[in-house]
């Protein structure tokens, strides 16, 4: 079956901007997580959606980054007047249930910001 | 929060050699995961350990939970090209409702010919 997709794969933007990358999870999973990796990096922690809940924005850097999640599927990172240090590639993961730990992962959006 | 100590940072070996990489921990953490992230993709799981002191094989992998709840080991046997790649360790905690994951800082693995 289908993984967990992203889209841009890559995105340039200018300082200031606004982006927004999009993940659509693995067809029945219910736990979407987004992950920050800079180069070089493990993975950063930065939201986690389950079912219906409310999610857990713990992770989130700045008041800048922000996340929906509509239908309990697809989702959206949104990144308000982005940073060069937000410059990173942002990765989506899904899980099947609440109770599992194994997370699978898409491809990533690279983002880069001049 | 959690942290993970993950090494080594890198490690360069010839193709047919065993590898061994581990990460640890203050911490202790309810589950261990290994993945391998090849260039421009996502990680990929390779193995998951759910019981302290659990040993568990995948083809050439070989990950173990250590007794202590704090630490992890993966071993690759017989190494091939294709392992070439950064394996990131994994540790699991629950946090109210939710199964998080931290992870470790990666391992670039070189396989020379």
């Amino acid at each position: 079956g289908a993984g967990v997709s992203q889209s841009p794969s890559n995105k340039v933007t200018e300082k200031g901007k606004d982006v927004e990358l999009r993940c659509d999870p693995i067809s029945g999973h219910t736990a979407l997580y987004w992950y920050r990796q800079s180069l070089g990096q493990g993975l950063e922690f930065l939201i986690y959606f389950q079912g219906n809940s409310a999610p857990d924005k713990s992770g989130l850097p700045s008041d800048r980054f922000s996340a929906e999640r509509t239908g309990g599927s697809v989702s959206t990172l949104t990144i308000q007047r982005t940073q060069q240090e937000d410059s990173a590639v942002y990765l989506c993961a899904s899980s099947l249930a609440q109770g599992l730990y194994e997370q699978y992962f898409g491809p990533g959006t690279r983002l880069t910001v001049t | 929060g959690q942290q993970l100590n993950q090494s080594p940072q890198s490690m360069f070996i010839q193709e047919g050699e065993d590898v061994s990489m581990n990460c640890t921990s203050s911490s202790i953490f309810n589950t261990w995961l290994w993945y391998k992230q090849d260039p421009g993709e996502g990680p990929v799981l390779l193995i998951a350990l759910y019981k302290a002191g659990e040993l568990t094989s995948n083809g050439r992998l070989t990950a173990q939970f250590g007794i202590t709840r704090k630490d992890s080991f993966l071993n690759i046997s017989a190494s091939i090209p294709s392992d070439v790649g950064i394996y990131f360790c994994a540790g699991g905690i629950t946090s109210g409702s939710a199964r998080q994951l931290t992870f470790g800082s990666g391992t670039q693995l070189t396989v020379l010919p």
